[in-house]
């Protein structure tokens, strides 16, 4: 069967520090990979979005970059941490054409 | 653009039915999915309409209409566990990216 694993679960940095978040798939192969954020109370933000290794679009403007260095490994990061940053940050894949995403147990990340 | 527009707050009583509607705006579609997500949880997929017409999977049912650009999600016997966010989803052009409704948050009450 297939997994997602997402962490950490929790994070707290300070602004100006550096961020990296790591997702990984298990149990398929040349999935499509997603991170998003979500603010509290809000819908989901597509930030980046990958159809197979090193080919990664960027959706949203901003001080965050993404990379997938194996096919089955997606990873956030950051150089320098906005207060902005802060929020839910959620991995999801999905396979094919199909619309049937599946999501790693998130990040919730407070920038102080 | 690409954008799929859904009412921002529901509130039902317990054992009733609530529908929950979608809206989209995209090209090249290839579905419509929904998905529930519990406080501080990540979301879990629950339905998918690839076609016209309604998809049963027990309390839940899903209906899509492409002529339309319309769906909606179906929830009957309702549950205080139910209350929840609900999200419908769809790919935002013919690269397949998947993009999200702004949510609808659903309280039920006793």
């Amino acid at each position: 069967s297939q997994t997602i694993h997402q962490w950490p679960a929790t994070l707290v940095q300070p602004v100006g520090s550096p961020l990296s978040l790591e997702c990984t798939v298990e149990g398929t192969s040349n999935p499509n990979l997603y991170w998003y954020r979500q603010a509290a109370g809000r819908g989901l933000q597509l930030l980046f979005y990958s159809v197979g290794i090193g080919q990664i679009s960027s959706e949203v403007p901003q001080n965050l970059s993404a990379s997938r260095p194996q096919d089955r490994q997606f990873i956030l990061s950051s150089k320098k941490l906005l207060l902005s940053d802060s929020g839910f940050y959620l991995c999801a894949w999905t396979s094919g054409g199909r619309t049937e995403a599946f999501f790693g147990q998130g990040t919730r990340l407070t920038v102080v | 653009g690409q954008s799929l527009e859904q009412p921002s707050e529901v509130t039902a009583v317990e054992g009733a039915i609530v529908q929950i509607n979608c809206t989209y705006q995209t090209s090249g579609f290839y579905g419509l999915s929904w998905y529930q997500q519990h406080d501080g949880g990540a979301p879990t997929f629950l339905s998918y309409n690839g076609l016209d017409g309604l998809e049963e999977k027990g309390r839940f049912s899903s209906f899509l209409s492409r002529s339309d650009s319309y769906g909606y999600l179906l929830l009957q016997e309702l549950q205080m566990k139910d209350s929840a966010s609900y999200f419908c989803a769809g790919p935002s052009s013919n690269t397949g990216k998947l993009i999200f409704g702004q949510g609808t948050t659903l309280q039920v009450k006793p």
